[in-house]
């Protein structure tokens, strides 16, 4: 059965403040994809990254980076340089390719506050 | 650059009455999702729609819940009679298939937000 798990509930840190954000994530198949959103206060989710199991490298843009290890079916989030714009909700999600039409497994979610 | 819309953004009924969530998918796009977040909580899959039936549903989604696309763009979600556990936010997704890169991810609408009284 697929599975995410965003164990950090929350994390406050100050602005500037590099912050790691994790996702494990479980998973019978062989290919899939792994998806980080964020839901700011609107409500709205946005989409921040998509990157598909045969795809371990490394990705950056801008402050953001992503780091995917299937070692440890980890793909965690990392922010450089916090912002106060930065504070939000922000969801794993994992989608098998061969279990049908691909819903979108999410985890808890991550809320992440930064204070000036 | 072309986005998922829905309406109304907000929604209060009464208990028992039912109500439709509309969603504009993106013009291209094939596949179609309803989503719900109960406040606080994580995202949950609701029910998969593409090709003008339902492809996937969950548990969550019984027979009070129906979807449905009644012309080019509009893409409905009906709860017949709404409970108190019904309110949340829902949102709707809609993912294309042209194989590109980008052509796998779901893009989600702003939501509703439903509350039930």
């Amino acid at each position: 059965a697929q599975k995410v798990t965003q164990a950090q509930t929350e994390i406050s840190v100050v602005e500037k403040e590099d912050v790691t954000l994790d996702c494990v994530y479980e998973t019978r198949d062989t290919t899939y994809y792994l998806f980080w959103y964020k839901q700011p206060p609107s409500g709205e989710l946005v989409f921040l990254i998509r990157r598909n199991s045969f795809d371990e490298q490394n990705e950056i843009s801008g402050r953001y980076s992503w780091n995917f290890q299937k070692s440890t079916s980890s793909f965690n989030f990392t922010i450089t340089a916090s912002q106060v714009v930065d504070s939000a909700v922000y969801f794993c999600a994992l989608r098998e390719e061969n279990t049908g039409f691909q819903k979108l497994v999410f985890g808890t979610g991550t809320r992440l506050l930064v204070s000036p | 650059e072309p986005e998922v819309t829905q309406t109304p953004s907000h929604q209060v009924t009464q208990m028992g009455q039912e109500v439709i969530l509309r969603c504009v998918p993106i013009s291209n796009h094939l596949y179609f999702y309803w989503y719900r977040q109960i406040l606080g909580q994580k995202v949950e899959f609701l029910v998969s729609f593409y090709n003008n039936e339902i492809s996937e549903k969950s548990e969550i989604f019984d027979d009070q819940f129906s979807v449905e696309r009644p012309d080019g763009s509009n893409f409905t979600l009906k709860i017949r009679s709404t409970k108190l556990e019904d309110s949340a936010m829902y949102f709707c997704a809609s993912r294309d298939t042209s194989g590109r890169a980008l052509g796998e991810t779901q893009y989600f609408g702003p939501g509703t937000r439903l509350l039930v009284l």
